[in-house]
């Protein structure tokens, strides 16, 4: 059973550029969560969504950031003109919303370190 | 607004030495409380949840406990395989399902 997935490991983009990061959630997860890791920062929430749908968008900044989770394909995070202060480390979690559960285990990718120069 | 605070930042311990890791909370009801494990480049690994306080978790060498204020993870007799970052998190009652971590305590365990 793959765990959730996160492509690229790595990306290199230039000031303005567009970062695009793909989350593909555990099979049968249809729950997905981003954060951000800002260095020598904890994890902060960005965005909850289910498929089709947002949830939570309340950690995302204003501008230049957007999410989705389609109906069909992986979770993505894109992030528009970056700036300098958007390198950090963007992680993807999932879980499976078990109807009944009273709590939900959000489990992680390996994540996607973006650096701008 | 919910906080995590973790303390220490970061921990030295030889081989065997057994100690603690402390999270502080502030969370308007708690939901679950949550540890995780990172590994240097790899994303957080679930080690345990809690619900309430008096709860209890062991997982080989780690137990983690749970008060109204504070959990604490417990590490005994520890190997240098357990050196990482050890995350908590929060998650509150109603509303979305985010969790809000801490800054995490880096843990290395000498031989």
């Amino acid at each position: 059973n793959a765990g959730v997935m996160q492509n690229p490991r790595h990306l290199v983009r230039r000031r303005g550029q567009e970062a695009r990061l793909r989350c593909s959630p555990m099979k049968g997860h249809s729950h997905v969560y981003w954060y951000r890791q800002l260095p020598e920062e904890g994890l902060k929430f960005m965005v909850y969504l289910q498929k089709e749908n947002i949830i939570d968008e309340s950690g995302m900044p204003k501008e230049r950031f957007s999410a989705e989770f389609p109906k069909e394909g992986p979770s993505i995070l894109r992030i528009q003109q970056v700036v300098r202060g958007d390198s950090a480390a963007y992680f993807c979690a999932s879980s499976p919303r078990e109807q009944g559960a009273s709590l939900n285990i959000q489990y992680f990718g390996a994540g996607t370190r973006l650096s701008v120069l | 607004e919910d906080q995590v605070t973790q303390s220490p930042e970061a921990l030295r311990l030889q081989e065997g030495e057994s100690s603690s890791l402390n999270c502080s909370y502030t969370v308007s009801g708690l939901r679950g409380l949550f540890w995780y494990r990172q590994d240097p480049g790899k994303g957080p690994e679930f080690l345990f949840t809690l619900y309430s306080a008096g709860e209890e978790k062991e997982k080989e060498r780690l137990k983690a406990t749970l008060t109204k204020k504070e959990s604490f993870l417990h590490i005994t007799a520890p190997k240098p395989e357990d050196s990482a970052t050890y995350l908590c998190a929060v998650q509150a009652r109603g509303g979305s399902e985010k969790l809000v971590f801490g800054k995490g305590t880096k843990l290395t365990v000498n031989p």
